[in-house]
């Protein structure tokens, strides 16, 4: 299994410009998650889904959209970048019922806008 | 209104020693409580959690402890070795939908 994937790796945007992070689990797992982390901040929520078709905000989700259109995929757009959305992005993934309710989380993806 | 906290940015430990991570919360609705670790250029990865039911759960050198009362868990590291340096991370879930609320970490160094 590659677990949960992201790319890419690094992106540079210039303001106002739009682009899509990709996020992938091979895991089968149901619920899937958006966080960007910013120094001294912690991991805050973006955007989560419960499934296929079902998405809901989380903690800061203004200027980002999601869609699931399949179990495996959860790509997080940004519309119109601006530069306070410069961040790490980390995606994670679980499953519904697990014994630790852990989520596994990907490698990241670190945006600079510009 | 910050959830859940982690009020000591960093912690310097002695190869052998205990480490002590403390984590507080505000959220009474937590469902669990989860300890993440972090190196720099890595995602997150899970160490340990703990039900809101329980007040302490082991798995080999890491101890996590929960005080309901006080609204505080702490993470024990013992012996802390020069590979646990990294940011740890604390969360509280609330059972929605995989919605981790995390406090802002604590960096640990673990000198030989």
């Amino acid at each position: 299994n590659a677990g949960v994937t992201q790319t890419p790796k690094f992106q540079v945007l210039k303001t106002g410009q739009s682009m899509t992070l990709q996020c992938a689990q091979d895991m089968n797992h149901e619920y899937m998650s958006w966080y960007r982390q910013d120094p001294g901040m912690g991991l805050r929520l973006i955007h989560y889904s419960v499934g296929a078709g079902i998405t809901d905000q989380g903690e800061v989700p203004n200027g980002y959209n999601v869609s699931r259109s399949t179990t495996e995929d959860f790509p997080l757009r940004l519309l119109s970048a601006a530069p306070s959305q410069t961040s790490v992005y980390f995606c994670a993934s679980r499953r519904p019922s697990t014994q630790y309710n852990e989520q596994f989380f990907g490698p990241g993806t670190r945006l600079t806008v510009l | 209104d910050q959830q859940v906290k982690q009020n000591s940015p960093s912690l310097s430990v002695q190869e052998g020693r205990i480490s002590i991570l403390n984590c507080d919360y505000t959220n009474s609705m937590f469902d669990y409580f989860l300890w993440y670790k972090k190196y720099p250029a890595e995602g997150p990865t899970f160490l340990i959690s703990i039900s809101s039911i329980k007040d302490k759960n082991e798995d080999g050198r890491f101890t996590v402890f929960l005080n309901k009362s006080a609204k505080h868990l702490s993470l024990h590291i013992v012996p802390s070795q020069p590979g646990d340096s990294a940011v740890y991370f604390c969360a509280g879930d609330l059972n929605q939908g995989g919605k981790l609320i995390f406090g802002q970490g604590t960096e640990l160094s673990v000198k030989p």
